[in-house]
């Protein structure tokens, strides 16, 4: 069974940078693509960005400029970086597996984590 | 983009009834491996979502199979044959073919 673990911290102050890391459990980390989706307070679900287990990502282009994601295969680990946060990046985010290659989609996701950004 | 445009956005449904949900794609959502890659999934209330269907009709295990899936190209519909209490949630179409975008998702509730 695959389970998913992310932290980070929880409030930050507008133009601070957002920083989470995820840790995956069972499964195989290195056959896998691993992604970011955050869902603002209310509203739906937005894809931010993919990594692979050699360090290839690809981007939403709405968050392109502001966003790093990275591994760390030797621990099973991914990582999301968001620069010069606002208020619009308050929202749940989730560490996800996926895209996987059958579906294009995500199969599983972590718990609900949720990042205020306020002053 | 792809935008994903569902309706309705809010769906009261008696017990036992039946419930359909429909979304449309702003383009084709067949790749040029000649495969659609829309799916749906079901986030309860307090949850994270939870993968349902993918590519159209295929239901992921253990989700029951009152559950369905049906479309081509632009248009496609979940349906569910009889709703149960513990189908209350939000439920999104997204789509994989071209980067990934979900719909605004449409909020089933008991009436």
């Amino acid at each position: 069974q695959v389970q998913l673990q992310q932290w980070g911290a929880g409030l930050l102050k507008p133009s601070e940078t957002l920083s989470l890391t995820c840790t995956v459990y069972g499964g195989s980390f290195s056959d896998n693509q691993w992604s970011w989706i955050r869902q603002p307070p209310g509203k739906g679900l937005e894809w931010i960005g993919e990594i692979n287990h050699s360090g290839n990502t690809n981007y939403n282009s709405a968050l392109k400029g502001r966003v790093t994601i990275s591994v760390d295969t030797s621990k099973n680990q991914f990582s999301l970086k968001l620069n010069s946060v606002t208020a619009a990046d308050t929202a749940v985010y989730y560490c996800v597996r996926g895209p996987n290659p059958e579906a294009h989609d995500f199969d599983y996701w972590d718990q609900r984590t949720l990042v205020t950004v306020s002053s | 983009d792809v935008v994903m445009t569902q309706s309705p956005l809010y769906l009261p449904v008696t017990l036992g009834q039946p419930a359909s949900i429909s979304c449309r794609s702003s383009q084709s959502l067949v790749h040029s491996d000649g495969n659609t890659y829309l799916n749906w999934f079901q986030q309860s209330p307090g949850q994270s979502p939870r993968r349902l269907i993918y590519k159209i009709s295929n239901r992921d295990s253990g989700v029951p199979d009152r559950f369905s899936g049906s479309g081509s190209g632009t248009d496609f519909t979940l349906k569910i044959s009889r709703v149960e209490a513990e189908d209350v949630g939000v439920y999104y179409c997204m789509q994989g073919t071209q980067w990934y975008t979900f719909g605004q998702g449409t909020k089933l509730e008991i009436k």
